[in-house]
Order: structure tokens, then sequence, then C-alpha cells
């Protein structure tokens, strides 16, 4: 069946702009993740959803990132006042959500660009 | 929180050689240890996991082993490819349960390259 997409695949965004990135889980995934990754590094941890709760946010960097998933199927991060530093490749991941499932899969990303 | 340290940085090897990826880890509780291969500018593919009731697994040309007390666990690939040449990531959870929700704590990666 399908993947996770995620779209834009590529977005570019003056500093200062608002951007809204967009996630289409697997069908049926209770469970959705959203990770940044730096150029070069390893996914970092943003948020989690459980269906449509947002269960952890701890890993938003600031105030100026927001998460929802308002019907526990698509998911959009946004963020706003764009700066410099948010200049990243954002995954989204999904997985099952029964207990004895483990594994995440991940959409291909969208490289957000600030200028 | 948990901190996943990952070693070597790059790894350069002939076609046909072994290639060994390590990590560390620092949360005891943690109980999840997948493994992705992410090729330039695609997603993270899941190429093999491990859980920590168990101390190694293999797949094909693909092996993983755990060790608990030590909190450490490897990448194992044989008979290297050219098509092996990617990034690795290790990562590390507690799996779907409790608090943490099973989030991914991942290492800085390897630049793996295959020459043939």
């Amino acid at each position: 069946g399908a993947g996770v997409s995620q779209s834009p695949r590529y977005k570019v965004a003056k500093r200062g702009q608002d951007v809204a990135l967009r996630c289409d889980p697997i069908s049926g995934h209770v469970s959705l993740f959203w990770y940044q990754q730096a150029l070069g590094q390893g996914p970092e941890f943003l948020t989690y959803f459980q269906n449509e709760a947002q269960l952890d946010k701890s890993g938003l960097p600031s105030d100026r990132f927001f998460a929802e998933r308002p019907e526990g199927s698509v998911s959009t991060l946004k963020i706003q006042r764009t700066q410099q530093e948010d200049s990243a490749v954002y995954l989204c991941a999904s997985r099952a959500g029964r207990t004895s499932s483990y594994e995440q899969y991940f959409g291909p990303g969208t490289r957000l660009t600030v200028t | 929180g948990e901190n996943v340290e990952q070693h070597p940085s790059t790894l350069s090897v002939q076609e046909g050689d072994s290639a060994v990826i390590k990590c560390t880890y620092s949360d005891s509780a943690s109980n999840y240890f997948p493994w992705y291969k992410q090729e330039l500018g695609k997603r993270p593919q899941l190429i093999i996991d491990i859980r920590s009731n168990v101390g190694e697994k293999k797949d094909q040309r693909i092996a993983v082993t755990l060790n608990k007390t030590a909190k450490h666990f490897s990448l194992h690939i044989t008979e290297t490819q050219p098509e092996d040449s990617a990034v690795y990531f290790c990562a590390a959870s507690k799996g779907a349960g409790g608090t943490s929700y099973g989030k991914l704590t991942f290492g800085q990666g390897t630049i793996l390259t295959v020459h043939p």
C-alpha cells in the first residue's frame, strides 16, 4: 500500500514568513512523529501524536513551532516567523500504534530553506 | 534523556569486504534499536532492528548485535556491494509504550562508501 507522504518536498521561505508542512501517514496508523534533520546530522524528535492527541511536544525548539492532527490522520507542522536556523529537512513518521509494533515508517521529508 | 553515540562517522571499504558500525546508548531503559539506511535525498529506510530480549539478529548480509550490559549495539554488513553506499543511522527507544511513546533518539550517522 501507499507509504508516508509529505508535501511540499521543497520549500524556500524568506526569513519571517510562516510555513506549513503536511504529512499523510500510512492509513490506519495511530502514531505519528515529526523529526527535524539538520544537514549531516541524525533526525531529532520534535513531537508525537496518538490519533488526534498531541502527547509529547518536548522536542519543539520554540513557540514558533506548532503541530496539529485534528482528525487523527493528516498532520501539519507550522513554523511561524521562520529563521535561518529553521533550515532543515522535516521528516514525518508513522507507526501502527499497537503495543507490539515498534517500527516507524518515514516519509521522504520536506527540505526547508530559509533565506 | 537518551544519548546515542555512533562511530565511525565515515567508513570506506572495498567491495566484498565487511563493514561494522558501532553505537552506544545511555539510557538502560531503552529496549528497541533500529538501524536505518538513508540515501542522498531519500527517506530513512529500516534495514534491521533488534529488541533487548535478544543478543543478535541476522537478515542475509546484515546482522545486528546488542550488548545490554555495556549498552552498545553494532551493525555488521558482510560482502559489501556498491549499492550499500549510503548514510547509516542507529537509533534507540523505549519501545511503543510508556510516556516516551517510542520516540527514536538517533546517532550522528555513518557515511559508508563501498568502492568497486
